[in-house]
């Protein structure tokens, strides 16, 4: 069965760089949540979306910003990059807004920032 | 607000050796929905286990079972005989209305089975 899909799954960038991460949630899922998890640390939501609209804001910075497309896929987009934002990323999916199922994660995309 | 505390950061075991792991929950809510979640070295976060508050009977599956004990706020994890595949770091999650259903996650537990 088709996955959550992330990409890419490694990317090493600059400060002050920009970067863009890209996740494709199972069919028919509407709700993609992103969650960043520094080393050793637990996941922290950063923003979610159902059905295009932003639906939940948690800890996202302001440099952050993310969007969810006609397709369902969404983006996040990262400017000013900062060494603090080197994490493992996470986009998650489900089907409808106020989930109480299991949310299905993608591998994760891998930030390095020098 | 919520909040999911795992306390063990580090749990190391040789094979065979039965290990729990530990989650305790806070949450106003009186209908919530915890979670285990288990995220291999390959970093993918995997569901394993769903239980809501209105649901205190424990669950076995395979050499895998919860302990949901509301009067303790706690859903404690317990492999028994454990194997080198369960390596992995485990995480516990909470889901309340009060939290808009967005999962809290606790700092994971990181599981060491020795050979």
């Amino acid at each position: 069965a088709a996955g959550v899909i992330q990409s890419p799954r490694h990317l090493i960038k600059e400060k002050r760089e920009t970067a863009t991460l890209k996740c494709y949630p199972i069919p028919r899922h509407d709700t993609v949540y992103w969650y960043q998890q520094g080393p050793g640390q637990d996941p922290q939501f950063l923003i979610s979306f159902y059905e295009k609209m932003q639906s939940d804001k948690g800890s996202i910075p302001d440099r952050f910003s993310a969007q969810q497309f006609s397709d369902y896929h969404s983006e996040l987009n990262m400017s000013s990059l900062e060494l603090g934002d080197s994490a493992l990323y996470f986009c998650a999916s489900s089907s409808g807004r106020r989930n109480t199922g299991e949310l299905f994660f993608g591998e994760g995309s891998r930030l390095t920032v020098l | 607000a919520q909040k999911v505390t795992q306390a063990q950061t580090e749990i190391s075991v040789v094979e065979k050796e039965d290990v729990t792991l530990d989650c305790v929950y806070e949450t106003r809510d009186t209908t919530y929905y915890l979670f285990w979640y288990k995220q291999p070295p390959s970093g993918e976060l995997v569901f394993l286990i769903r239980r809501n508050s209105f649901d205190e009977q424990n669950e076995i599956s395979g050499r895998y079972s919860w302990n949901f004990q509301k009067s303790t706020s706690s859903f404690n994890f317990t492999i028994t005989a454990s194997q080198v595949v369960d390596s992995a770091v485990y995480f516990c999650a909470l889901h309340a209305s009060g939290g808009s259903y967005i999962p809290t996650f606790g700092r994971g537990t990181s599981l060491i089975v020795h050979p």
